[in-house]
């Protein structure tokens, strides 16, 4: 079983249609969870950080349950530019150096 | 720019050739890492320094890969006798964290150097 587990998709959705991925994590001791984004051969930049109380920025809400060991990231109102591959990252060793742990990656297409 | 940077961006090697791939972290970093992604998978982690001190190493997938740090700044990863199945796209990236209660500071990634192994 991978640490870290998301669909992989594709997403192909419309412009304006609410989004959501999920993803679950192997270790319950894991202490910091994020969600990147990668575009097409770039690399991964944080979007943002998740927190157990859930937290929005903008038209990106996520979510974590720690009981279920589960995260998720909603995209309300998607635009073309939010076309990318979301990688659920954990940092699995939260007493230790921010190694981080990343899923595979769900990749989004957002169309006209 | 102030980001992370690595050179060469691309690399194509013989299969049993050496490379060596290189990292400029952002100025004042503490904390860099390797990391090894593979086509449609997330990164992988390889290595960790914290200033140039190797703390962990655990992610190197065999004893052909060697990193280093010597200064604390610029970063230096090595593969020897090189093989198809190291074709992947290696990323660097820095944090200013020190580890233990600011483990979780963001990480900034460098753009990858893509490896491809004939």
């Amino acid at each position: 079983r991978k640490e870290v587990e998301q669909d992989p998709g594709p997403f192909n959705v419309p412009e304006g249609a609410t989004v959501a991925f999920n993803c679950t994590y192997s270790n319950s001791a894991s202490q910091s969870f994020f969600w990147y984004r990668q575009d097409c051969r770039k690399e991964p930049k944080l979007l943002m950080s998740v927190y157990s109380s859930g937290n929005e920025d903008g038209r990106f809400t996520a979510q974590l349950n720690r009981a279920s060991q589960y995260i998720s990231l909603l995209i309300r109102d998607p635009k073309l530019s939010d076309s990318a591959t979301y990688l659920c990252v954990v940092n699995m060793d939260g007493t230790s150096h921010g190694k981080l742990t990343f899923g595979q990656g769900t990749i989004l297409t957002v169309h006209p | 720019g102030a980001g992370v940077s690595q050179s060469p961006r691309y690399k194509v090697a013989k299969r049993g050739q050496d490379v060596a791939l290189r990292c400029d972290p952002i100025s004042g970093h503490v904390s860099l890492f390797w990391y090894q992604q593979a086509l449609g998978q997330g990164p992988e982690f390889l290595t960790y320094f914290q200033n140039e001190a190797q703390l962990d190493k655990s992610g190197l997938p065999s004893d052909r890969f060697f990193a280093e740090r010597p200064e604390g700044s610029v970063s230096t990863l090595k593969i020897q006798r090189t093989q198809q199945e190291d074709s992947a796209v290696y990323l660097c990236a820095s944090s200013p964290a020190l580890g233990l209660a600011e483990a979780s500071d963001t990480q900034y990634f460098g753009p990858g150097t893509r490896l491809t192994v004939l």
